[in-house]
């Protein structure tokens, strides 16, 4: 079975480093996925790891181990506008596709002042 | 350019009906997926669009659930007869190839009462 765990919820203050793990089993991998998504909102595309290492964009840097079956995005300088679900998917194969993505259940981060 | 867009936003239609969702992708993404979130669970693939072939429908529910791409651009989602299990949300996502990202629409909330 496919399987993607992350936290339900996580709190953080403005201004600090926050991290929100993401572990996963699937049947194949071909890539790991973090979208932000606001309520009411369509999830927006943050970062794409598909080889192990540390991919940084601007205040938000995310870390892939295929070994672990392992994922962090960073969250920097947090702001108040960073209050959102943040959601962790990974792209299996299928047949002779690249593949779909499986969606973890989200992080609900809440950015206090 | 234009977003993925989805119409409606809401629909609220009694148990027994029929309800269509549409969605318009990205100008020239062949690639178009659907995906539904019940109330928390996480995202659930449904079905991938390669232009107007279904590359993969192995997420649909039942057969209640229709979709089609006639002519390779926009896409519909027809369920019929809707029961109460079909509520949520239910997202369109678009990309130019197989390797690159996806960009959802802000979905369709579905709710049968």
């Amino acid at each position: 079975g496919q399987n993607i765990d992350q936290p339900t919820e996580m709190t953080a203050t403005e201004g600090a480093i926050v991290q929100i793990n993401c572990t996963y089993q699937t049947s194949g991998f071909n890539g790991l996925f973090w979208y932000q998504q606001h309520a009411g909102e369509a999830p927006t595309f943050l970062s794409y790891n598909v080889l192990d290492g540390l991919e940084e964009k601007g205040r938000f840097s995310s870390f892939l181990s295929r070994s672990k079956g392992y994922s962090y995005l960073l969250l920097k300088e947090l702001q108040m506008k960073d209050s959102a679900s943040y959601l962790c998917a990974v792209r299996v194969p299928y047949g002779g596709s690249q593949g779909n993505l499986i969606f973890g259940k989200g992080t609900k981060l809440s950015v206090k002042p | 350019e234009a977003g993925v867009t989805q119409f409606p936003s809401h629909s609220v239609i009694e148990k027994g009906q029929t309800v269509t969702l549409r969605c318009d992708p990205i100008s020239g993404h062949d690639n178009l997926y659907w995906y539904r979130r019940v109330m928390g669970k996480e995202i659930k693939f449904l079905l991938h669009f390669v232009k107007e072939s279904k590359q993969d429908e192995s997420g649909m529910p039942n057969n209640r659930f229709l979709a089609e791409r006639t002519g390779g651009t926009y896409s519909t989602l027809k369920v019929q007869p809707a029961e109460l299990e079909d509520s949520g949300v239910y997202f369109c996502a678009s990309s130019p190839g197989q390797l690159y990202g996806y960009t959802f629409g802000s979905g369709t909330r579905l709710t049968v009462v």
